[in-house]
């Protein structure tokens, strides 16, 4: 069965904070994206990559670096965390011709 | 750059009704249109998908058609139920593998 995981379902940080936001998938993906949600903007992509050790700009990237040491993790990074990155934040895994699997989210909340 | 358009943002109809949910896109290289279902609290998960070479797809109560030459696809729910509630994405990808573009959502709502 196809699982894409991420470290937590909720979080809450202070502006400034470094945050990490974690994705695991077991299904051999060369794929992976991070996205966020926002009501009434749907799914907007902030990085993906293709590779180990590559990455490519989204839509969205200010305030967000990745890191992709390993096929199957997939890190997003707020350097430091703002109010406007509060958001829900849904990893996805899809392999060279297979649909994108989601994560469960993570819902970040930046005080 | 790359955009997709999808209408209504929001949709309430009777239970038993036919919901149409539509997208257009921007960028005519496009070949792969998915749509996907996120209930509440979930995860969005995928529900019916189209390739450029079709013109239409069914999958029992639910159906995506595409019009390539006006840029638009839509996804039609037949005999619609209360579980059919959820918010609904379309999406468009240039290249197999390659990042979606995504629509803006649909909230439908089936009243029993």
């Amino acid at each position: 069965d196809v699982k894409v995981t991420q470290s937590s379902r909720y979080l809450v940080k202070r502006t400034g904070e470094k945050v990490f936001l974690e994705c695991v998938q077991d299904m051999d993906h060369e794929n992976m994206f991070w996205y966020r949600q926002d009501p009434g903007l749907g799914l907007r992509l902030i990085y993906f990559s293709y590779d180990v050790k590559m990455k490519e700009k989204g839509d969205i990237p200010e305030g967000y670096s990745v890191s992709r040491e390993k096929k199957e993790r997939f890190s997003l990074i707020l350097e430091s965390a703002s109010t406007n990155q509060t958001s829900m934040y849904l990893c996805a895994s899809g392999g060279q011709h297979n649909e994108q699997f989601f994560g469960p989210g993570t819902r970040l909340t930046v005080l | 750059g790359e955009n997709v358009e999808q209408h209504p943002s929001t949709l309430s109809v009777q239970e038993g009704d036919s919901a149409v949910i539509k997208c257009t896109y921007s960028d005519s290289a496009s070949n792969y249109f998915p749509w996907y279902k996120q209930e509440l609290g979930k995860r969005p998960q995928l529900i019916i998908d189209i390739r450029s070479n079709v013109g239409e797809k069914k999958d029992q109560r639910i159906a995506v058609t595409l019009n390539k030459t006006a840029k638009h696809f839509s996804l039609h729910i037949t005999e619609t139920q209360p579980e059919d509630s959820a918010v609904y994405f379309c999406a468009a990808r240039r290249n197999q593998g390659g990042k979606l573009i995504f629509g803006q959502g649909t909230e439908l709502s089936v009243k029993p």
